[in-house]
């Protein structure tokens, strides 16, 4: 079945941790996108990528990197997790329709984060 | 400064009431507009979207405008259920980029009370 995932769903972690968030989907789609969203308030974009070894700065800056060597996943990294990256990050992809309006982007699950 | 501002913020009401949410954009130049609903924990899911043209779209119990002249929208729920309690966020897409770059609302957090 065509979808996009995310592990884990929920992570309690020390500061000066290192995590991977992980982002998969199996819907072929080029363009992949990692958003942060703090309760009651917007998505805000921290990274996108087009398609295999694209990787882009979002709106948000962020601490954490990506990388995109294969086309269905896009793991997102903290070197080394603190306090302030306590949030939630939900991982989005979409085809690659140049110049097409109906350029849907179909989000994961999400992964609560909780740095201690 | 292209921005979606949503009201209410919050919203509560009784199992079978009807309730309409607004969102007001400054996104420019304008491609679509998505109403997502985002349960508690989840990821959001589409539920409309509308393009410059279209100035109503209709998915089962949840009926969506666009003026893009005001440039604004509404999103109205029949007949409201209890799984109907989410959040309901606007969202609009620029045409200026390949990106087709998304403009999130802040969200309006309905509640359905039996």
């Amino acid at each position: 079945e065509a979808d996009i995932y995310q592990t884990p769903r929920y992570l309690v972690i020390g500061t000066g941790k290192k995590i991977t968030l992980e982002c998969s989907q199996t819907m072929g789609h080029d363009k992949m996108y990692w958003y942060q969203q703090d309760p009651g308030m917007e998505l805000h974009l921290i990274h996108y990528s087009y398609g295999v070894n694209s990787t882009e700065k979002g709106d948000l800056s962020s601490e954490s990197t990506v990388s995109r060597i294969r086309t269905e996943h896009f793991p997102l990294t903290l070197e080394s997790a603190r306090p302030s990256h306590t949030s939630q990050y939900l991982c989005a992809s979409s085809e690659r329709a140049l110049g097409g309006p109906y350029n849907e982007q179909f989000f994961g699950p999400g992964t609560r984060l909780t740095v201690l | 400064k292209n921005q979606v501002e949503q009201s209410p913020q919050s919203l509560i009401i009784l199992e079978g009431k009807n309730c309409t949410l607004q969102c007001n954009y400054t996104v420019s130049p304008f491609s679509n507009l998505r109403w997502y609903k985002q349960d508690t924990g989840r990821g959001p899911v589409s539920l409309t979207i509308m393009t410059f043209s279209e100035n109503t779209k209709s998915n089962g119990r949840y009926t969506a405008t666009l003026d893009a002249d005001t440039k604004q929208s509404s999103l109205h729920i029949t007949a409201s259920q209890l799984s109907d309690s989410a959040s309901y966020i606007c969202v609009v897409s620029d045409r200026g980029s390949t990106l087709g770059r998304l403009y999130f609302g802040r969200g309006t957090q309905l509640t359905v009370w039996p």
